[in-house]
């Protein structure tokens, strides 16, 4: 069964704090894709990265990075510096081969406050 | 260019009424998505369309009705809604649903729907 957890509901950091987000997935494929996705107050949810199950190289990008570790099967986020417009709700998604269909965890809702 | 639209952003409706939710991308995708998100919960697959045809009906109520006229369209036709069908209700695009190196979905602003 494919299945995603993000076990942390709510975090609430004052500005400038860093803060990590969890995820841990399970599937039986061995050809799977994890994504990170950002939803604003407004609704839309915004793309943040896409990982393969064949690279477990961690990424940064500005001060977002994401630490990928099949061994552990869990791909965490960590914002840095976190900033106000940080505020919002983050989903880690699982998509495997079959049809397109993104399975996605419950949702961290991270609060940053001035 | 990464857009997604859907139309209208808010819609109100009674149960009786028919109404359609529109969505357009014009980024060559192939594949197109419907989901339907509660609050304070993830999205929920409800339609997928692979070049232009039904590929995922995720047992949804025959209420709604998608239609894919063309590569860049996608529309949802509401009969007859329930107060539960209430929600806020998201498109998405792909490069393709499955088997190749682009899988990223993406997601437009959404359309809030209340049935009265």
């Amino acid at each position: 069964a494919q299945k995603v957890t993000q076990a942390q509901t709510e975090i609430s950091v004052v500005e400038k704090e860093d803060v990590t987000l969890d995820c841990v997935y399970e599937t039986r494929d061995t050809t799977y894709y994890l994504f990170w996705y950002k939803q604003p107050p407004s609704g839309e949810l915004v793309f943040l990265i896409r990982r393969n199950s064949f690279d477990e190289q961690n990424e940064i990008s500005g001060r977002y990075s994401w630490n990928f570790q099949k061994s552990t099967s869990s791909f965490n986020f960590t914002i840095t510096a976190s900033q106000v417009v940080d505020s919002a709700v983050y989903f880690c998604a699982l998509l495997y081969n079959q049809g397109g269909k993104l399975i996605f965890g419950q949702g961290t809702e991270l609060s940053v406050k001035p | 260019d990464t857009e997604v639209t859907q139309t209208p952003k808010h819609l109100v409706m009674g149960m009786t009424n028919k109404k359609s939710l529109k969505c357009e991308q014009h980024m060559g995708h192939r594949a197109m998505y419907w989901y339907k998100q509660k609050a304070k919960k993830p999205p929920e697959l409800m339609f997928v369309y692979s070049y232009e045809k039904l590929s995922i009906n995720e047992s949804v109520p025959s209420r709604f009705s998608p239609e894919c006229p063309n590569s860049s369209l996608l529309n949802l036709h509401l009969h007859a809604l329930q107060p539960e069908d209430s929600a806020l209700y998201l498109c998405a695009s792909s490069q393709s649903p499955s088997g190749s190196v682009s899988h990223t979905q993406y997601f437009g602003p959404g359309t809030r729907l209340t049935v009265l």
